[in-house]
């Protein structure tokens, strides 16, 4: 079946520590997005990107970094800039016409 | 531009009881609109969406949309609550079709059934 995975599922990072959050689409979608999601906060849009090798900031660029080598692939990493990273990640896809597919989520918190 | 406004972050309702999620939009030009449901700790999965065709939209697990142009509102709604139905339901707007068209999204409303 086709859809996002999102791996892993539960990531711990230490003080100081990248760590890079991955995003796999077999939809053969163009549009990535990576989204981060806080308790009553919505979804926030961090980084997208509409084709391989291109990509543009979103609304809380700062702190993370992503990188579109392929079209199947959008990881997200996450830098030691971001001071508060605790939080939910969701990756999405898109193609035109529909609306975002979305994976399951990353839930990563700071030790 | 474009943007969504959720009335109410959090609704209660009964079991068998109406549920009617309110959203409305602003937006530049004829919008697409979009409901979402996330369960705890997963993804969003789309419940229903318009794209400019039938005003009234069913989606999925028995929950409709009606587009108002005169209101700018895309409220959800359902006839008879279900415990399964708690969840966190996000309205969204897009200004066109295609890929490039990013999604913007409401602050979210927490539904929550009372047995």
């Amino acid at each position: 079946d086709g859809g996002i995975t999102q791996s892993p599922k539960y990531l711990f990072r230490k003080e100081g520590q990248n760590v890079t959050l991955s995003c796999e689409q077999n939809l053969n979608h163009d549009a990535m997005y990576w989204y981060r999601q806080d308790p009553g906060q919505g979804l926030r849009l961090i980084y997208y990107s509409q084709i391989v090798n291109d990509f543009q900031k979103g609304d809380i660029a700062e702190g993370y970094s992503v990188s579109r080598e392929k079209k199947e692939s959008f990881p997200l990493t996450v830098t030691s800039a971001q001071k508060n990273p605790t939080a939910f990640y969701l990756c999405a896809s898109r193609q035109g016409g529909s609306g975002y597919t979305f994976g399951s989520g990353t839930r990563l918190t700071v030790v | 531009a474009q943007s969504v406004t959720q009335l109410g972050s959090h609704v209660s309702v009964s079991e068998g009881a109406l549920v009617l999620l309110r959203c409305n939009y602003s937006s530049s030009v004829p919008p697409y609109l979009f409901w979402y449901v996330q369960y705890p700790n997963q993804g969003l999965q789309l419940l229903l969406k318009y794209t400019s065709a039938a005003t009234l939209v069913k989606g999925i697990n028995g929950f409709e949309a009606e587009f108002k142009k005169s209101e700018t509102s895309f409220h959800l709604t359902k006839p008879s609550a279900h415990m399964s139905d708690a969840a966190e339901y996000f309205c969204a707007v897009t200004q066109g079709n295609n890929a490039g068209n990013m999604l913007t999204f409401g602050g979210g409303t927490r539904l929550m059934v009372k047995p």
